[in-house]
């Protein structure tokens, strides 16, 4: 069955920190990428996504991800973190047809 | 600004009670979704829509309904609450012009507990 992987379930950091979460997903075709975030009290929204082209993929508040198709991986990425970043991390991958598949998501808390 | 709403936001009900949670989209999508949310799990898909009258179920569907009758609303519905549907849910919605790969725009969530 198909199935996405959040490697870490709670990361803490400090501010200016560089992190990076792991996403590893399991099907051997062509996949559509997303991650999303939650804040907290707020919905869930988009941060990035991948459908094509360019693996290293370009995301708001400075957020990147490098989709690595021999490694069936999408790992999330930030130089330098800041407080407000703050949130739960979902990684999601869609295989075709309207079902898009979650991670459990990594909470992240960025101490100031 | 278009946006989903859900409600209620909480709710607290007893095992065998039929409890219906709204959701509404002002986005004229024609994709709409609900997951239910559980520690360690994820988001996990319940029901899914892609128009008036069109449902099919997702991976978790077992003793949850719903129906679409506008492009507006999906409401989902517990026909008799166990403690196990005990969850955070969340309604969301897509735009069909990009097909099933776009973004999808996420409604605040609904706390549901069932004692």
């Amino acid at each position: 069955a198909q199935s996405v992987s959040q490697h870490n379930h709670h990361v803490i950091l400090s501010e200016a920190a560089s992190l990076e979460l792991g996403c590893n997903y399991s099907y051997g075709g062509t996949v559509n990428l997303f991650w999303y975030v939650q804040y907290p009290g707020q919905h869930l929204q988009l941060l990035l996504k991948y459908f094509s082209g360019d693996p290293l993929v370009k995301g708001i508040k400075g957020f990147e991800a490098e989709f690595i198709k021999s490694k069936f991986s999408f790992n999330l990425r930030k130089p330098s973190v800041q407080w407000s970043d703050t949130a739960e991390y979902f990684c999601a991958v869609n295989t075709g047809g309207f079902k898009t598949i979650f991670g459990a998501g990594t909470r992240l808390f960025v101490k100031a | 600004d278009a946006e989903i709403t859900q409600s209620p936001r909480h709710k607290i009900t007893e095992t065998g009670r039929q409890v219906t949670l709204a959701c509404h989209q002002t986005w004229n999508h024609n994709n709409m979704f609900w997951y239910r949310q559980d520690l360690g799990h994820g988001l996990r898909l319940i029901h899914y829509s892609y128009g008036v009258h069109d449902t099919n179920k997702g991976e978790v569907s077992d003793g949850y309904s719903v129906s679409r009758s506008n492009t507006e609303d999906l409401p989902l519905t517990l026909e008799s609450a166990a403690s196990s549907q005990t969850s955070v849910y969340f309604c969301a919605s897509s735009d069909i012009a990009g097909g099933p790969y776009n973004e999808q725009f996420f409604g605040p969530g609904t706390r549901l507990t069932v004692l």
